[in-house]
């Protein structure tokens, strides 16, 4: 399975952008990159998701690597119901390539 | 949409009895996964399957834990026996096949065994 990497914590204040950046240098052709964050005592929730070109929704932006090494989810105002633990992993195109292996996160904090 | 549908959302049993855990996935989703999460471990995948039948269990930590989907609209994931360390919330959810869909998760349901 593909792993991914991302810090184990974040901080931001409330109103700014935050950038959270996912490392995932094994990456595969057809593995697709999603997002998904899980809010305290609930279960994870899908934000978006990418190929190769950046990607915008109503709850975020993907900005993803040339080399599709890396990318970065993109909060462009942070509020306090964005805290959460965020989680990027690889999902291939095929699902049944193998399984998509959420790792530790990012829990980010956000501050008034 | 209702979306994925867990039960119990908790559940305490004693060691040693049979637990069985229920979903229900969005209907027309192709996929459903169980997944088992601990604050020592992380959420981890148990087992998948594809349009009911099971894909992989290589998750499935041991033989006490069976996991079936009889039709397209439910599953179950049963242990037995129960022991103080299968505590966790297990969460199941569903997801369309294609490269343009996520995973949609239940609420969980959250097992103390004692």
């Amino acid at each position: 399975d593909a792993k991914t990497t991302q810090p184990n914590s974040m901080e931001s204040n409330e109103e700014e952008p935050v950038h959270l950046p996912c490392n995932h240098s094994t990456i595969s052709g057809t593995d697709y990159i999603h997002w998904y964050r899980q809010l305290p005592s609930q279960g994870p929730e899908y934000v978006i998701h990418g190929l190769t070109s950046n990607v915008n929704n109503r709850m975020a932006s993907l900005a993803i690597a040339e080399d599709r090494k890396s990318s970065t989810l993109i909060l462009h105002r942070a509020t306090l119901r964005d805290a959460a633990v965020y989680y990027c992993i690889l999902r291939d195109v095929n699902p049944n390539a193998g399984k998509s292996t959420f790792g530790d996160g990012t829990t980010l904090t956000v501050k008034p | 949409d209702a979306g994925v549908i867990q039960s119990p959302r908790h559940e305490v049993t004693e060691m040693g009895q049979e637990v069985t855990l229920r979903c229900k996935p969005i209907s027309g989703h192709d996929y459903l996964f169980w997944y088992r999460q601990t604050m020592m471990r992380g959420l981890e995948l148990l087992i998948y399957f594809n349009n009911n039948v099971p894909i992989d269990d290589s998750g499935m930590p041991e033989d006490r834990f069976s996991a079936k989907m009889p039709n397209a609209s439910f599953s179950t994931l049963k242990i037995q026996p129960s022991e103080p360390r299968d505590s966790a919330v297990y969460f199941c959810a569903s997801s369309r096949q294609g490269r343009n869909y996520g995973y949609t998760f239940g609420s969980g349901t959250r097992l103390t065994v004692v």
